[in-house]
């Protein structure tokens, strides 16, 4: 069945770092790509997604792009802030003839973010 | 712009009882899932609900778990005669469309089971 690895955490960065937390996934068809960030005590916010191989999905500062090659969509940001520590999760959403919308999602990997 | 709202956030029961979860979808979503957090997990899809009607349960348990979606009124996530594995923080998303729509979540109802 469809599923998604993340990099396992904690990733431990200092303030203005470079960010990159992998992602790959394995799916059967043409899947939809998610990262949603959860903040302590709180659900699941989307923090960016793409529809189709090479769509690149940003915000925030945030990117991924899909890969469809590599079947990966690994999430970077060229500077984190203190306020980026959190929980970060890749999913993937099937497309295909059942499309019924359910997410798949990784681990999760926790970001710390350090002054 | 109430987001989705999920009652309560904290519940406490003992072995044996029964757990009752709600679920208001954001205004204009006829479309809502149910997702369960274990402790250090990801989240598992449970079960996918239009109003009235389940689509896809093929994350649900078999037994002593159910869910509703009633014309009227919030979604139920109802957990019967609880055990200590029930113990978890439960997601409750909802879409416009459904299909590869973005799901909103609600801040989750975080269960523990004494």
């Amino acid at each position: 069945g469809d599923s998604v690895t993340q990099m396992e955490g904690p990733v431990t960065l200092s303030e203005e770092a470079f960010l990159t937390i992998n992602c790959t996934y394995t799916a059967t068809g043409y899947p939809s790509l998610f990262w949603y960030v959860q903040y302590p005590g709180e659900g699941l916010q989307l923090l960016l997604k793409a529809t189709k191989a090479d769509d690149k999905g940003s915000n925030k500062g945030f990117e991924a792009t899909y890969r469809k090659e590599t079947t990966s969509f690994h999430l970077e940001k060229g500077s984190v802030q203190v306020s980026d520590s959190a929980v970060y999760f890749c999913a993937l959403s099937d497309n295909g003839s059942s499309n019924t919308g359910k997410l798949i999602f990784g681990q999760g990997t926790t970001l710390q973010v350090k002054p | 712009n109430a987001g989705v709202m999920q009652n309560p956030r904290h519940l406490v029961r003992r072995r044996g009882q029964e757990a009752r979860l709600r679920c208001s979808p954001m205004k204009g979503h006829s479309h809502v899932y149910w997702y369960r957090q274990l402790p250090e997990e990801g989240l598992k899809f449970m079960v996918y609900l239009q109003k009235e009607n389940i689509i896809d349960e093929s994350g649900m348990p078999k037994e002593r778990f159910s869910a509703e979606f009633p014309k009227e009124g919030p979604s139920i996530l109802r957990i019967q005669q609880v055990v200590r594995g029930d113990s978890a923080a439960y997601f409750c998303a909802s879409s416009h469309d459904g299909g590869a729509q973005p799901q909103h979540f609600g801040d989750g109802t975080r269960l523990s089971i004494l």
